[in-house]
């Protein structure tokens, strides 16, 4: 399967904890893209990287938060001090650099984290 | 990139077809019209996407209205595996700096009735 793979699927850390989520895009994507999606809420972009390259963390917040995506393997989400409202599913997607054509992202299963 | 409408939910028998609406009255000529789904507890799904024309694929149709302020995803025949959350999005083409993310709204729940 040459898909978006996400890990862990399921992260539990408890409040003040790292978290440090990994997407390995699509072989041959070198466009990554974060989501959070709270509970019963619809997603919300965070951050879109190209290799060793933010474009856009327009959607990051300000604390606790970063992102990578380095020349050798893969993207990682990381947030420090974790709190309870971090709680969440975090999707990744990716996307080709070459745009001959307007089509669509490949999106992960994603982590769900959960504080505690 | 601009707004779009859609019903908070759609219910639907098993193996009869679907037509989920899509409102996007301030479309731009330069807008395409993308659906995704979202499976339960799985990442969205890219579904289709459309210009100007109608365009079918193995997993659906999308009919857009000759003035291109409104779509409709046609599922042919749905399934119980079709209950998701169906996501109408415009991306504006060329990308560049700003319009490469998509903007997810609140999409339509489908639920698909045996």
């Amino acid at each position: 399967n040459a898909g978006v793979m996400q890990n862990p699927r399921h992260l539990v850390r408890r409040r003040g904890q790292e978290a440090r989520l990994r997407c390995s895009p699509v072989k041959g994507h070198s466009h990554v893209y974060w989501y959070r999606q709270l509970p019963e809420e619809g997603l919300k972009f965070m951050v879109y990287l190209q290799k060793e390259n933010i474009i856009d963390e327009s959607g990051m917040p300000k604390e606790r938060f970063s992102a990578e995506f380095p020349k050798e393997g893969p993207s990682i989400l990381r947030i420090q001090q974790v709190v309870r409202g971090d709680s969440a599913a975090y999707f990744c997607a990716s996307s080709p650099e070459q745009q001959g054509t307007n089509y669509g992202y490949t999106f992960g299963s994603g982590t769900r984290l959960t504080v505690v | 990139d601009a707004k779009t409408t859609q019903p908070n939910s759609m219910e639907s028998n098993e193996e009869e077809p679907v037509h989920l609406p899509c409102n996007h009255s301030t479309i731009s000529g330069t807008d395409y019209i993308h659906w995704y789904r979202q499976l339960p507890s799985q990442g969205p799904e890219y579904v289709i996407h459309g210009l100007t024309s109608n365009v079918n694929n193995r997993m659906a149709s999308l009919a857009i209205a000759e003035d291109r302020k409104s779509s409709t995803l046609i599922l042919h025949r749905a399934t119980l595996r079709d209950a998701a959350v169906y996501y109408c999005i415009l991306r504006s083409w060329p990308l560049g700096f700003g319009n490469e993310k998509l903007t997810f709204g609140t999409g339509t729940r489908l639920t698909i009735i045996p």
